[in-house]
């Protein structure tokens, strides 16, 4: 079975400071991986996914098959990049394909 | 454009009390359609999903259960809540691509 392990819980950094949001992941086939970010009061919404290789809000993010991880960075964080972050993998389980969800990082920017 | 309607948006239920949680698309058609549940500290936990009406995949046993009676109608139900019920319910849906939108949740708490 997948599993998606985000082991930073809560993570503070200065504005203009560099951040890095560490995920990895567990999955036998070929990864589908994402980030999703939830602002306050606001829906959980999809950041970025890494077959488009895009960077969203200046964040990017890599996946490192080798590694087995899909790290999120932003070279200069905002304060209005503190939100909640979840990464997530896309895999086929029964009928349907499926995200498994790690744990989400609540990510604080500090002035 | 595809919207999608959870109600109602907060919930305060008696432990034994039954529960129905509604989730609603427009703007689409025959949508994957999923319930999570979002507890603290334990990231986003899927439930249920569906892939057409009547056709519902549990992915935790437990007291909850889910319905799809109508293509864009997805329903969460209990015959009666535990206290471990309590927590933020999203619903989602998914088109062809692996992304998945979210609605805006209903936060439930049993007392």
């Amino acid at each position: 079975a997948q599993r998606v392990t985000q082991p930073e819980k809560l993570l503070s950094v200065f504005k203009g400071a560099p951040v890095e949001l560490k995920c990895n992941y567990s999955y036998s086939g070929s990864p589908e991986l994402f980030w999703y970010v939830q602002y306050s009061r606001q829906r959980l919404q999809l950041l970025l996914r890494h077959i488009s290789r895009e960077s969203i809000k200046g964040f990017t993010a890599d996946l490192n098959k080798g590694e087995t991880s899909f790290h999120l960075k932003k070279p200069f964080a905002q304060e209005e990049d503190s939100a909640m972050y979840y990464c997530a993998l896309s895999a086929f389980s029964g009928s349907a394909r499926q995200l498994t969800f790690g744990s989400g990082t609540q990510l604080t920017v500090l002035p | 454009s595809q919207t999608i309607h959870q109600w109602p948006a907060t919930l305060v239920q008696p432990v034994g009390s039954p529960l129905s949680l509604e989730c609603t698309v427009e703007g689409t058609s025959n949508p994957n359609l999923y319930w999570y549940r979002q507890a603290a500290g334990r990231g986003l936990q899927l439930l249920f999903y569906s892939v057409g009406i009547g056709q519902i995949s549990s992915e935790v046993p437990q007291n909850l259960s889910a319905s799809r009676p109508q293509d864009r109608q997805f329903i969460l139900s209990s015959k009666k809540l535990l206290l471990s019920d309590s927590g933020f319910y999203l619903c989602a849906w998914k088109d062809r691509t692996y992304e998945q939108y979210f609605g805006p949740g209903t936060r439930l708490t049993v007392t």
